[in-house]
């Protein structure tokens, strides 16, 4: 299948810092991608859906100037966690799709795990 | 609106089988299943669309039921490696709304 990669892996910071983290397909143009947080034991959140060019659509209850998306090309999207706080400390994974939904699936990368001090 | 997942958890010694169910209070356009190991991202399992898909892979298989807005995912014969935690994705309309369910956690014992 497609591969989709995200780095960095982990990263730990202090509070009120800004951390980035980039998704990208390597052997595919994603037309879309998602960003997701998961909590341990749980199911995988969606925040928001980027499409390259145009602005990222949020979730509810998503801040949009606390998670800030870029979807600069077809292979690049970033997430940015500006003033990062203990309670966002997750795992974000974030996921590729080719072409339109339905019969596309969702390549995920390996996911950054985040740990605000 | 997140698709519900049945049954939460389940444990099986390798070679049994297992069935797990994703339903929606509304119509479904798709169905997608994915698993997840622990610590791991999601791996694609498959996607069935509206119109009574049916579809299988090795001895995973899954049925999409629009009537009843639910799909069940077959696991024959379980083998080790088919424990994690598998999520159903739902999307109500072409390229709208898709949303996780909860999952369900799958062990399989020796």
């Amino acid at each position: 299948g497609a591969v989709v990669s995200q780095h960095p892996s982990w990263v730990i910071c202090k509070s009120g810092t800004s951390v980035k983290i980039e998704c990208r397909s390597l052997d595919f143009q994603a037309t879309t991608m998602f960003w997701y947080r998961q909590f341990p034991k749980q199911s995988l959140m969606l925040m928001a859906t980027s499409n390259e060019g145009s602005k990222a659509t949020y979730e509810q209850g998503v801040e949009k100037d606390k998670f800030l998306i870029n979807h600069a090309s077809l292979t690049l999207s970033t997430l940015t966690v500006t003033s990062a706080h203990p309670e966002d400390s997750s795992f974000y994974i974030c996921s590729a799709r080719a072409g339109a939904a339905g019969n596309n699936e969702q390549f995920f990368g390996p996911g950054t795990r985040l740990t605000v001090l | 609106q997140q698709p519900v997942q049945s049954p939460q958890a389940v444990i099986l010694r390798e070679g049994e089988d297992a069935v797990i169910n994703c339903s929606s209070s509304k119509a479904l356009y798709s169905v997608h299943w994915y698993r997840q190991k622990h610590g791991e991202a999601p791996v694609f399992l498959m996607i069935l669309l509206k119109g009574g898909e049916q579809k299988g892979h090795d001895k995973i298989s899954a049925s999409f039921n629009e009537k009843k807005q639910q799909s069940s995912l077959y696991l024959t014969a379980s083998q080790l490696s088919y424990s994690g935690t598998y999520f159903c994705g739902t999307e109500n309309n072409y390229g709208q709304n898709f949303v996780f369910g909860p999952g369900t956690r799958l062990s399989v014992l020796p």
